[in-house]
């Protein structure tokens, strides 16, 4: 069956544009992550959805940062007027019922880099 | 808050060696605790999960980690490393107790030498 898919898997964008990064999760999952991984650290917490609710949105890191995920499955990460240190590996996971205790499916990743 | 710590950003072993990944965290009660593995360019996947059940937990490939409330720690370990295992290993926690914050390490990365 199929895993978890992002798009783009790569993304250039000059500082100053709005990006959109695309999570298509492992159909009838419950749960979805968004994650930013900058080279050489571990995925750090973004947001989280149960269903089409943002349960936590604790680690946007400022509000240029917007996620939705309005009909309960495919999830849009939005950064707007993105900056250099935005440049990150940003993941999405998808998990079959609510709440943290269950296995996450990662996503391959959308490479970020802002010039 | 929670926080996990892995002590060592690299570890090297030979292939048939007892390969041992730190993990500490910290949390106010026992959280949930995960072990996983990014092989080069793949995507992470689960090795195992502590979830208040046995404090060893076995997962795939042969690793298994133990939960030892007292030294807050959640070691992984595998008796004989195979040359396959050489990835990266993040340990990650999670709240028991409402919230769904995941929260990982900055990552291991093991190499396994001939």
């Amino acid at each position: 069956g199929a895993g978890v898919s992002q798009s783009p898997r790569y993304k250039v964008a000059k500082r100053g544009q709005d990006v959109a990064l695309r999570c298509d999760p492992i159909s009838g999952h419950v749960s979805l992550f968004w994650y930013q991984q900058a080279l050489g650290q571990g995925p750090e917490f973004l947001t989280y959805f149960q269903n089409e609710a943002q349960l936590d949105k604790s680690g946007l890191p400022s509000d240029r940062f917007f996620a939705e995920r309005p009909e309960g499955s495919v999830s849009t990460l939005k950064i707007q007027r993105t900056q250099k240190e935005d440049s990150a590996v940003y993941l999405c996971a998808s998990s079959p019922a609510g709440g943290p205790v269950n296995e996450q499916f990662f996503g391959p990743g959308t490479r970020l880099t802002v010039l | 808050a929670q926080s996990v710590t892995q002590l060592g950003s690299h570890v090297s072993v030979s292939e048939g060696a007892l390969v041992l990944l730190r993990c500490n965290y910290s949390s106010s009660v026992p959280p949930y605790l995960f072990w996983y593995v990014q092989y080069p360019n793949q995507g992470l996947q689960l090795l195992l999960k502590y979830t208040s059940a046995a404090t060893l937990v076995k997962g795939i490939n042969g690793f298994e980690a133990e939960f030892k409330k007292s030294e807050t720690s959640f070691h992984l370990t595998k008796p004989s490393a195979h040359m396959s295992d050489a990835a990266e290993y993040f340990c990650a926690v999670s709240p028991s107790t409402g919230g769904f914050k995941t929260i990982f390490g900055a990552g291991t990365r093991l190499f396994v030498k001939a």
